[in-house]
C-alpha cells in the first residue's frame, strides 16, 4: 500500500530536550515537505526537499532541522524545542509538481 | 504576507444543497492550485486541482473553478453530503514544489 508514514503518532517532551521525528514513504517520490498546523493558521511549511541530499527551508523553518540521505526518509530535528513549536506536525511526498501525499500527523507538545 | 487566503473560517449547508469554498491568492506565478480536504486526527487527502491553463475541472461532485483576472478560486460541491463535513484547504503552487496553504474552512453539512 502506498503511503507515508510518520513517527510517533503522539510526543510529549519537555523543553531543551532533543527529539526527532521520522517520516518515510513508499512511493519512490523525489518530493518531501514538513509543514506544522496549528489553529487559526492553517498548514505552514517548514522545510521541503526536491531530492536526496537538496533541501530547502519553508515558510517557518526556524527551530527545525532535516536531513535527507535516502529518497525515502525526510526526518524532522528539533535539537531543543521550546513550547512555541506545539503543533501538529505533517510529512508529505509527492512525485512531480502538485499533488502531495500527506502522513497520518504527529501531535506534538513541548512542556 | 498571506499569499493564499481562505476568508471564511467556516461554512454550514444542508445535505443536497451546494457547497461553494472560496479561495483568493495574490501571487500570479502560481500555475497550478490544489483543494485537500481534512478529517480530525487524520492528514490531508487530495480532492482536485486546477492548472492555469484551465477555468474549470469537474470529478463527481466536485468542481474547482479558476478565474486569473480576479486571482480567484472555489470549489463547489454538489449535492454537499454529512460525510463531506470536513476543513478543506486551497493551496497553490508554482515552478519549485513549493505549495501554499490557505487556512482552512471548516464545512458542515447538516442531515
Amino acid at each position: 500500500e502506498a503511503q507515508v508514514t510518520q513517527n510517533p503518532r503522539y510526543l510529549i517532551t519537555v523543553t531543551g530536550k532533543k527529539l526527532t521525528v521520522t517520516c518515510s514513504q513508499n512511493m519512490n517520490h523525489e518530493y518531501m515537505s514538513w509543514y506544522r498546523q496549528d489553529p487559526g493558521l492553517g498548514l505552514r511549511q517548514i522545510y521541503y526537499s526536491m531530492n536526496v541530499e537538496v533541501t530547502d527551508k519553508g515558510d517557518v523553518p526556524e527551530g527545525y532541522k532535516v536531513s535527507r540521505k535516502e529518497k525515502r526518509n525526510f526526518p524532522l530535528i528539533l535539537e531543543s524545542p521550546s513550547p512555541n513549536q506545539t503543533s501538529l506536525y505533517f510529512c508529505a511526498s509527492s512525485l512531480h509538481l502538485g499533488t502531495q501525499y500527506f502522513g497520518p500527523g504527529t501531535r506534538l507538545t513541548v512542556l | 504576507d498571506q499569499q493564499v487566503k481562505q476568508n471564511s473560517p467556516s461554512l454550514s449547508v444542508q445535505e443536497g444543497r451546494i457547497s461553494i469554498l472560496n479561495c483568493d491568492y495574490t501571487n500570479s506565478m502560481f500555475d497550478y492550485f490544489l483543494w485537500y480536504k481534512k478529517y480530525p486526527a487524520e492528514g490531508p487527502t487530495f480532492l482536485i486541482s486546477i492548472s492555469s491553463i484551465k477555468d474549470k475541472n469537474e470529478d463527481g461532485r466536485f468542481t474547482v473553478f479558476l478565474n486569473k483576472s480576479a486571482k480567484h478560486l472555489s470549489l463547489h460541491i454538489v449535492p454537499s453530503q454529512p460525510g463531506d463535513s470536513a476543513v478543506y484547504f486551497c493551496a497553490a503552487g508554482g515552478s519549485n514544489y513549493k505549495l501554499t496553504f490557505g487556512k482552512g474552512t471548516l464545512l458542515t453539512v447538516n442531515p
